[in-house]
């Protein structure tokens, strides 16, 4: 069964970093395009970073371009979230969630549990 | 982007109930419409994709329609674990957009 664990959320303080993990097993990796998808307490699906499988290209959402990068490893089965200069807006649960084809469009098909990215001081 | 406007936000039902949610994009979108279901403190699961097309294990009580720019989920007869919010999100072009959410509660 396709399994997605989400990691490295935390409380940081505005202006700070964060690296969330996502460890995947159950599927082939590196098959399939990998997205971050947050929700705020409350309110609705945001989607905030996909990468493809393979070639890893990426795409952003602009809420987040030039502060959050998202990666793979596809060695480790591993995606990754980094989070510069953190706001007290990006506070929200982080859910990785796998997309069902290799491209970075598509549906997302299997979802973690979440990690949750408090931004206070 | 692409908006897409979720109607109604909220909505109350009973067991037994046929329930429709619409969603509306601001633009053609091809058909790559996608619909969730997600229960407080849980995530989000795919439940149709492609407007019409059930994913695998979702019971046939659920189902999708509609084409271009306007979209509809049913429910065809609500079951108790059915009560949950409901996302259409489009992927016809970046950044794939969600609607803001049917919230299904029990009348």
């Amino acid at each position: 069964e396709e399994q997605l664990l989400e990691s490295g959320g935390g409380l940081v303080q505005p202006g700070g970093s964060l690296r969330l993990s996502c460890a995947a097993s159950g599927f082939t990796f590196s098959s399939y395009a990998m997205n971050w998808v947050r929700q705020a307490p409350g309110k609705g699906l945001e989607w905030v970073s996909g990468i493809s499988g393979t070639i890893g290209s990426t795409s952003y959402a602009d809420s987040v371009k030039g502060r959050f990068t998202i990666s793979r490893d596809n060695s480790k089965n591993t995606l990754y979230l980094q989070m510069n200069s953190l706001r007290a807006d990006d506070t929200a649960v982080y859910y990785c969630a796998k997309g069902s084809l290799r491209l970075l469009d598509s549906p997302f098909d299997w979802w973690g549990q979440g990690t949750l990215v408090t931004v206070s001081s | 982007d692409i908006q897409m406007t979720q109607s109604p936000s909220s909505l109350s039902a009973s067991v037994g109930d046929r329930v429709t949610i619409t969603c509306q994009a601001s633009q053609d979108i091809n058909n790559y419409l996608n619909w969730y279901q997600q229960k407080p403190g849980k995530a989000p699961k795919l439940l149709i994709y492609d407007a019409s097309n059930l994913e695998t294990g979702v019971p046939s009580r659920f189902s999708g329609s509609g084409s271009g720019t306007d979209f509809t989920f049913t429910i065809s007869s609500l079951q108790a674990e059915d009560f949950a919010t409901y996302y259409c999100q489009q992927y016809d072009t970046l950044p794939p957009g969600f609607g803001q959410g049917t919230k299904l509660d029990i009348k």
